[in-house]
């Protein structure tokens, strides 16, 4: 099925580690995000791509890098992990604004705990 | 800076209701606006999505209106069932130029057999 495919869906980490959370869309959409979703605070914006080869930082990108390795790909590295970064992280895409029609399509999820 | 709220934030209903959700913002410029659902545990799921020349969008049971002028949008829900608990999000687009979604609140529904 078309959509935003994320891996993995499930992560433990102990402080200090590094990991890298995949994302794949297939829907030929311009533009990718990733957000971090805690209990009360809503969905926050980490990172984003407008198109392929840009990235801008969104609302809390502290603790966090991206990589826009092609159009399909949207990629968000922990180097170092903290406890504060324990939550669920969704990835998303969307059309570019001439094709705003579809809006956003989102992943579902992964559920990171840092220890 | 747009702010999207939605009242209220938590609802419980006996099946079978006629049930409104509310999303208000406060900057009217938007380009679309777009209800979602989310299951415990689960990523967000496209309900509807209404761009800003239009006024409503039906979806089988739902049906999402948008006033622009009064920064207000309604998801309105027919004959609820169980299975239509979760939490449901509403997500504002700015229009002039490359702009990032802003997401309400959420009103989490349960709908009670």
């Amino acid at each position: 099925n078309a959509g935003v495919t994320q891996t993995p869906k499930f992560q433990v980490l102990k402080t200090g580690q590094s990991m890298t959370l995949q994302c794949a869309q297939d829907m030929n959409h311009n533009s990718m995000y990733w957000y971090r979703q805690d209990p009360g605070m809503g969905l926050r914006l980490i990172y984003y791509s407008a198109s392929e080869g840009t990235t801008d930082k969104g609302e809390v990108p502290n603790g966090y890098n991206v990589s826009r390795l092609n159009k399909r790909e949207f990629s968000l590295r922990l180097e170092s992990a903290a406890p504060s970064q324990t939550s669920v992280y969704f990835c998303a895409s969307s059309v570019s604004l001439e094709g705003q029609k579809y809006g956003y399509t989102f992943g579902s999820g992964t559920r990171l705990t840092v220890v | 800076k747009q702010e999207v709220t939605q009242i209220p934030a938590a609802l419980s209903v006996p099946e079978g209701e006629n049930l409104v959700l509310n999303c208000s913002f406060t900057d009217s410029a938007i380009y679309n606006l777009q209800w979602f659902r989310q299951d415990p545990g689960k990523g967000l799921t496209s309900l509807l999505l209404i761009q800003s020349s239009q006024r409503e969008q039906t979806s089988g049971r739902l049906n999402a209106s948008l006033d622009k002028s009064s920064g207000r949008s309604t998801l309105y829900i027919a004959a609820s069932q169980p299975g239509d608990s979760a939490t449901y999000l509403c997500a504002v687009l700015p229009g002039g130029g490359y702009q990032k979604v802003t997401f309400g609140t959420g009103t989490k529904l349960q709908v009670i057999p």
